[in-house]
């Protein structure tokens, strides 16, 4: 089975632009989480999506935003950049029952916001 | 907010040497993972731990989720330059969620 895709993988910005990432999970997996990774924060949970719903959501604010199609892939989207939302993107599947199962990270899709 | 705190945040070592890293919390958790990622890559899970007091082993990994299920440690023995790389634990919220609360990591080095 093909891992955890993430497009693109390098992206460098503006401020004030917006931004679109995209991630394929694992086939069959249905469950898709969203990181945002930095020196400074770690790893911090963005959102979760389960069967195109949003079952989760981070403390971020609402420049950042995610949804799911019906094919279980992700996207999610960051208006009106800024200088801190540098970062390494990552995104996570898993088959979907809560509780169980491991997540599979993808590499990442590295931001830089000039 | 629930936090986890991992130390040391940087380990240097040579190959052969011992070493313990170590993921505290005020908080319970459901489960306790750990991971290790590369540069370039993203996290890759080593193990997952769940009852309180549980120790598992990984070769010369050994992890153990604290009796409270609020702390965790991950012994290497006879470190080796494969070894190098970011150790982060991670604690799951819930069942209910696949969110994951991360520590702060570990940066480890081991030197042939």
């Amino acid at each position: 089975k093909a891992g955890v895709t993430q497009t693109p993988r390098y992206l460098i910005k503006t401020r004030g632009q917006q931004v679109t990432l995209s991630c394929s999970p694992i086939s069959g997996h249905r469950s898709v989480s969203w990181y945002q990774q930095t020196p400074g924060q770690g790893l911090q949970f963005l959102f979760e999506y389960f069967s195109e719903t949003q079952r989760n959501k981070g403390n971020f604010p609402g420049r950042f935003s995610g949804r799911q199609f019906s094919n279980s892939r992700s996207e999610m989207n960051v208006s009106t950049l800024e200088l801190g939302d540098s970062a390494l993107y990552l995104c996570a599947s898993r088959p979907g029952l809560a509780g169980g199962g491991t997540q599979y990270f993808g590499p990442g899709t590295r931001l830089l916001v000039l | 907010t629930q936090l986890l705190e991992q130390s040391p945040q940087f380990l240097s070592i040579q190959e052969g040497e011992n070493l313990t890293v170590y993921c505290n919390s005020s908080s319970v958790f459901s489960s306790l993972q750990w991971y290790r990622q590369e540069p370039g890559e993203g996290p890759v899970l080593l193990v997952t731990v769940v009852t309180g007091g549980e120790v598992k082993k990984l070769k010369r990994l050994t992890f153990q989720f604290g009796d409270a299920r609020k702390d965790s440690s991950l012994h290497i023995t006879a470190a080796q330059p494969g070894d190098t790389g970011l150790y982060l634990c991670a604690g799951e919220v819930s069942y209910n969620t696949d969110k994951l609360i991360f520590g702060t990591g570990t940066r480890l080095q081991v030197f042939p």
